[in-house]
């Protein structure tokens, strides 16, 4: 069946720098959507991506879907305390309609100060 | 608009006790699912449901029954609990079409005893 991987698991920062996690699936997808779950908390929607090659920005995070729509990445600049959570990216099953999702594994985000 | 609710949102159960966990959402959305949340291992879709009347199985599906009698609500139905079902339990709802962004309720925290 459809698999979607991420990496990496967690990832510890320093508030300021950097952060990336990386979406890859094992099959083609026709869209991709990235959640944000806090601790303790239900994940919530932040984007879809439906092109190849596109990218949107959301403030300092920035959306990635490959050429080929088989992977993802999510990058945040400057990292804040409010972005501590779990990132998922979630592509359609291979049935059911682009309302199946299968989400990846996620990456685990902390910031500290 | 409450968006999606579910209850309760903690329980314990012991082995072979049945039970059912409520989901209802008030935005009229014809796609419904069910997510289970287990440490390192993302959101993995239990069943879900395209519409009043109709489900499918997802990616873990024994153990649990649903139904699907109104648009509002899909109930999911522990049959007789295994410890291995201890887990954290989301509900999810989208409006189809193109850009299907997934509601999630605030979930149910289950342990098996």
């Amino acid at each position: 069946g459809q698999q979607v991987m991420q990496i990496p698991q967690y990832q510890h920062v320093q508030e300021g720098e950097d952060f990336t996690t990386y979406c890859n699936s094992s099959t083609t997808l026709s869209n991709i959507q990235w959640y944000k779950q806090r601790p303790g908390g239900h994940p919530v929607f932040l984007i879809q991506l439906v092109k190849s090659g596109e990218v949107k920005k959301q403030k300092r995070l920035t959306f990635q879907f490959g050429e080929a729509k088989k992977n993802s990445s999510l990058h945040i600049t400057a990292t804040q305390t409010t972005d501590v959570g779990t990132y998922f990216c979630a592509g359609p099953g291979l049935t059911g309609g682009g309302n199946k999702l299968t989400f990846g594994t996620g990456t685990q985000l902390k910031v500290e100060l | 608009n409450a968006g999606v609710t579910q209850t309760p949102k903690f329980q314990v159960l012991k082995t072979g006790q049945s039970m059912t966990l409520q989901c209802a959402q008030d935005m009229n959305h014809e796609y419904m699912s069910w997510y289970r949340q287990d440490p390192g291992m993302g959101l993995r879709l239990i069943h879900y449901s395209v519409g009043a009347g109709i489900t499918d199985q997802g990616e873990v599906p024994n153990g649990y029954n649903v139904s699907r009698s109104t648009t509002e609500d899909f109930p999911l139905r522990l049959l007789s609990a295994a410890p291995s079902q201890t887990s954290v339990y989301f509900c999810a709802s989208s409006g189809g079409g193109i850009y299907n962004e997934q509601f999630f309720g605030p979930g149910t925290r289950l342990t098996v005893l």
